[in-house]
């Protein structure tokens, strides 16, 4: 089945600690993208790739970081520095930048302790 | 700047009665598209209508429509014989011409009540 794929769903992280969270798609989709979402913020834009070697910040990039080596993954280390990394984030992707219609992973909620 | 506004937080509806859920939105851009999702409990996001801003028929999806407004920015969905299933977290999304980042709402909670 084609699909995008989170892991894991669930993350628990010391507070100072960078992580890493997984996206991976086979739906040869170009387009990749990473939100956040916090209770009453709907979903908010971190990072988005329209090709393999190549990504663009969103609205909240800051304590971030991304990288797309392949065109399948895309994932998404949220830094020490992010000030506030406890909440769920989920990854999409698209045919093309061009084609509005994203396709949603089931998400993985980090909690930072 | 692109902006989705869901101004109403929470709905209740019996099943099998219709609900309309609300959406105003704000852009410059005259090609562009609208969508609802929809979050279920188990927080998968899931595509249930899809608007372009070019085409004056609303989109229907089984028992989704949307009632789409272009002067007004306006893009509803109404949702007929509501089902338990139905209950869920719904947002409205908003993308444009070449760049296919969405702007989304904050998001409704609907409640089916049996």
């Amino acid at each position: 089945d084609g699909g995008i794929t989170q892991s894991p769903k669930y993350l628990f992280r010391k507070e100072g600690q960078n992580v890493t969270l997984s996206c991976e798609q086979n739906l040869n989709h170009d387009a990749m993208y990473w939100y956040r979402q916090d209770p009453g913020q709907g979903l908010r834009l971190i990072y988005y790739s329209q090709i393999v070697n190549d990504f663009q910040k969103g609205d909240i990039a800051e304590g971030y970081s991304v990288s797309r080596e392949k065109k399948e993954s895309f994932p998404l280390t949220v830094t020490s520095a992010q000030k506030n990394p406890t909440a769920f984030y989920l990854c999409a992707s698209s045919i093309s930048i061009s084609y509005n219609e994203q396709f949603f992973g089931p998400g993985t909620r980090l909690t930072v302790l | 700047a692109q902006t989705v506004t869901q101004s109403q937080p929470e709905m209740s509806v019996q099943e099998a009665e219709t609900v309309t859920l609300s959406c105003t939105y704000d852009t410059s851009e005259n090609n562009y598209y609208l969508f609802w999702y929809k979050q279920p409990p188990s927080r998968q996001m899931i595509l249930v209508i899809r608007q372009e801003a070019y085409k004056q028929q609303n989109a229907t999806e089984n028992r989704f429509s949307v009632n789409f407004q272009k002067a007004a920015k306006s893009f509803s969905l109404k949702i007929s014989d509501s089902q338990l299933g139905d209950t869920a977290m719904y947002f409205c999304a908003l993308g444009y011409g070449a760049n296919s980042k969405l702007t989304f709402g904050k998001g409704i909670t609907l409640s089916v009540r049996p």
